[in-house]
């Protein structure tokens, strides 16, 4: 059980468009949902939280304007990249917490996602 | 400021050996530690954890030791099988109020278990 899933999985896209990642709890109802960034080499960055039916909450130095998140139900939360440029080319990886067993700690990764911005 | 640290970004191990990942940190409110394992691009999976309260948890080949008055925790896998090759992240919960649920991580240790 709890699993969480990524799409996609990688994608590539042109400097300027914006692009979607989906991230969903496949066999338990997330209440909050954590999205990642990692850099090569480097530590998984919190960029921020969110909770189903609210606005997310973001990190310090990350802009909301760009990294639009969206949690409209308990198995799903988007992120979406916008107006890419080649600096947000990354491994983007989301976590959920289950409602049910709710501890703090406990987060499930999804797979990330590669973004390549040409 | 990174309040969670592996200063060893690499470990080399022969197999059937002890791989020894370090990791300390800096604030005293964490009070819930994880160690995750992953492989490249994928997402990390936990593999064990420690409450502040205990000083060792053991889980079949690992065990997490804490020092909370050195702020220092380590993993020990024993024996190292090649499976274990990946980078090995810790990662830190704390009660503080802005924080609750979320994680910190350290850079992590990439482990190559050798035959």
């Amino acid at each position: 059980g709890a699993v969480v899933s990524q799409h996609p999985s990688r994608v590539i896209c042109k400097s300027g468009t914006s692009v979607k990642i989906e991230c969903r709890s496949l066999d338990f109802q997330a209440t909050t949902m954590f999205w990642y960034r990692q850099f090569p080499k480097q530590s998984l960055m919190l960029m921020a939280t969110s909770n189903e039916g609210s606005k997310a909450t973001y990190e310090q130095g990350v802009e909301k304007d760009k990294f639009l998140i969206n949690h409209a139900s308990l198995t799903l939360s988007t992120l979406t990249v916008t107006s890419a440029h080649p600096e947000d080319s990354s491994f983007y990886i989301c976590s959920a917490r289950d409602r049910l067993r709710d501890r703090r700690y406990e987060q499930y990764f999804g797979p990330g996602t590669r973004l390549t911005v040409t | 400021d990174q309040q969670v640290k592996q200063n060893s970004p690499s470990l080399s191990v022969q197999e059937g050996r002890i791989s020894i990942l370090n990791c300390d940190y800096t604030n005293s409110m964490f009070d819930y530690f994880l160690w995750y394992k992953k492989y490249p691009a994928e997402g990390p999976t936990f593999l064990i954890s420690i409450s502040s309260i205990k000083d060792k948890n053991e889980d079949g080949r690992f065990t997490v030791f804490l020092n909370k008055s050195a702020k220092h925790l380590s993993l020990h896998i024993v024996p190292s099988q090649p499976g274990d090759s990946a980078v090995y992240f810790c990662a830190a919960s704390g009660l503080m109020a802005d924080s609750w649920g979320k994680l910190q991580f350290g850079a992590g240790t990439q482990v190559v278990v050798t035959p």
